[in-house]
């Protein structure tokens, strides 16, 4: 199928680490990303990856491939009350096409 | 830069009348998306535009819809006649290449 699966919610303290998990569809699919849509906003595009790579490293930010079980995760590492959103992860399947998972809401409890 | 700016944020429309939403992108960005988010289907690509040209209308539910960008700070996604079904958050979203970069705040659409 075409579904990109991920959890729908998930709550941390702040100062610890979030981890975001998602799972994808195409083993072939080129690139694979990270979207983050804060309260009220639309989504920006927050981070990616290419098939290629396994890790990814971004400030507090890192994004992990794992192809052979198709298995992308997004650490937030330090999370702060600013990161509090709904994360998609996304898989370019080809042919300009783009799908997104449901998205995880990220809390941030004090 | 103001981001991608869209218009109305909501709108209420009775059954059968015709919706127009509007979207202007960010300056300079050559492709510009028009996206639907439901609870049910999630994010779903209706339409994008390359140089004001429509690429892939492929996703567009049927011929109720139609999407047009008259010029390159331009585009419209028009219903009619709208229906409840099509309620939903409506996004556009613009980027340098392929990939939406940039998303607008949506429209939320309610059809009764």
């Amino acid at each position: 199928g075409e579904d990109v699966e991920q959890s729908l919610f998930l709550s941390v303290r702040e100062g610890d680490s979030s981890v975001i998990n998602c799972t994808y569809t195409d083993s072939s699919s080129t690139y694979l990303y990270w979207y983050k849509q804060e309260p009220g906003a639309g989504l920006q595009l927050l981070t990616y990856i290419f098939s290629n790579m396994d890790m990814k490293q971004d400030q507090r930010l890192t994004v992990l491939l794992n192809k052979k079980d198709k298995h992308l995760s997004l650490r937030i590492a330090d999370t702060q009350t600013g990161d509090s959103a709904i994360y998609f992860c996304a898989e370019y399947q080809g042919a300009q096409k783009l799908v997104f998972g449901q998205g995880t809401r990220l809390t941030i409890n004090p | 830069d103001a981001g991608v700016i869209q218009s109305p944020r909501h709108e209420v429309t009775e059954m059968g009348q015709e919706v127009t939403l509007r979207c202007k992108p960010i300056s300079g960005h050559d492709y510009l998306f028009w996206y639907r988010q439901t609870m049910m289907r999630g994010l779903e690509l209706l339409i994008y535009f390359n140089n004001n040209v429509p690429i892939d209308d492929s996703g567009m539910p049927e011929d109720r819809f139609s999407a047009k960008m008259p010029n390159a700070s331009f585009s419209t996604l028009k219903i009619q006649p709208s229906e409840p079904r099509d309620s939903a958050v409506y996004f556009c979203a613009s980027s340098r290449d392929t990939v939406p970069q940039y998303f607008g705040p949506g429209t939320r659409l309610l059809v009764l």
